[in-house]
């Protein structure tokens, strides 16, 4: 059974503050992700990353940067959190490729809740 | 412009009834379309994606080129079924897009 593991369920932080989540995985997936979720805006993407130290843009990666120095973790940094970046942050991971069985498909963590005062 | 839309944001139904969760998604190129499902206090998981073409807790959902769609449907709503609903496609680059989400209320 796959396991993403978020290392807070719950933060609150100060505005300027340097924020870490982190994120971690058992099942060697290569990719991994990072999205927040606002209601009715659903999940936006923040950042992924297809391999050690490699990462990609998503939707909506300002303000934000990632680390991925080992396969299995995958860290999201809030340089210096603001209000608007209060959310529901959500990583993901899945084995890269189309069409096979287990390819493609998500798997969550159960999601930090950051409020930044 | 990529993206997945769902034009529903709440979606009530009598148990028994059946039940409808419209996607479309605007995509250039053959995406993988999936639909994920988060029940209350629980994460997000995957329900079903378009090339397994199976049923999974009575819900199916067909691929629709033409219409560019991937509705979601069951025959007859249970209450256990309520949750909030996210259509979601894959690219090749492996880059994954949303929707925002519908949720599904089943009235008793």
């Amino acid at each position: 059974d796959v396991k993403v593991t978020q290392s807070s369920r719950y933060l609150v932080k100060r505005t300027g503050e340097k924020v870490f989540l982190e994120c971690v995985q058992d099942m060697d997936h290569e990719n991994m992700f990072w999205y927040r979720q606002d209601p009715g805006l659903g999940l936006r993407l923040i950042y992924f990353s297809y391999d050690v130290k490699m990462k990609e843009k998503g939707d909506i990666p300002e303000g934000y940067s990632v680390s991925r120095e080992k396969k299995e973790r995958f860290s999201l940094i809030l340089e210096s959190a603001s209000t608007n970046q209060t959310s529901m942050y959500l990583c993901a991971s899945s084995y890269p490729g189309t069409g096979g069985a287990g390819k493609n498909i998500q798997y969550f963590g159960a999601g930090t809740r950051l409020s930044v005062l | 412009a990529q993206r997945v839309t769902q034009p529903e944001k709440l979606l009530s139904v009598f148990k028994g009834a059946p039940v409808e969760l419209k996607c479309n998604y605007s995509y250039s190129g053959s995406p993988e379309l999936f639909w994920y499902v988060q029940y209350s206090r629980q994460r997000l998981q995957l329900l079903l994606r378009h090339i397994s073409r199976e049923s999974i807790k009575g819900f199916t959902a067909d691929l629709n080129k033409g219409e560019t769609s991937f509705h979601l449907k069951k025959p007859f709503a249970q209450e256990e079924d309520s949750a909030m609903y996210y259509c979601a496609l894959t690219g090749l680059e492996g880059k994954v897009i949303f929707g925002p989400g519908t949720s599904l209320s089943v009235i008793p």
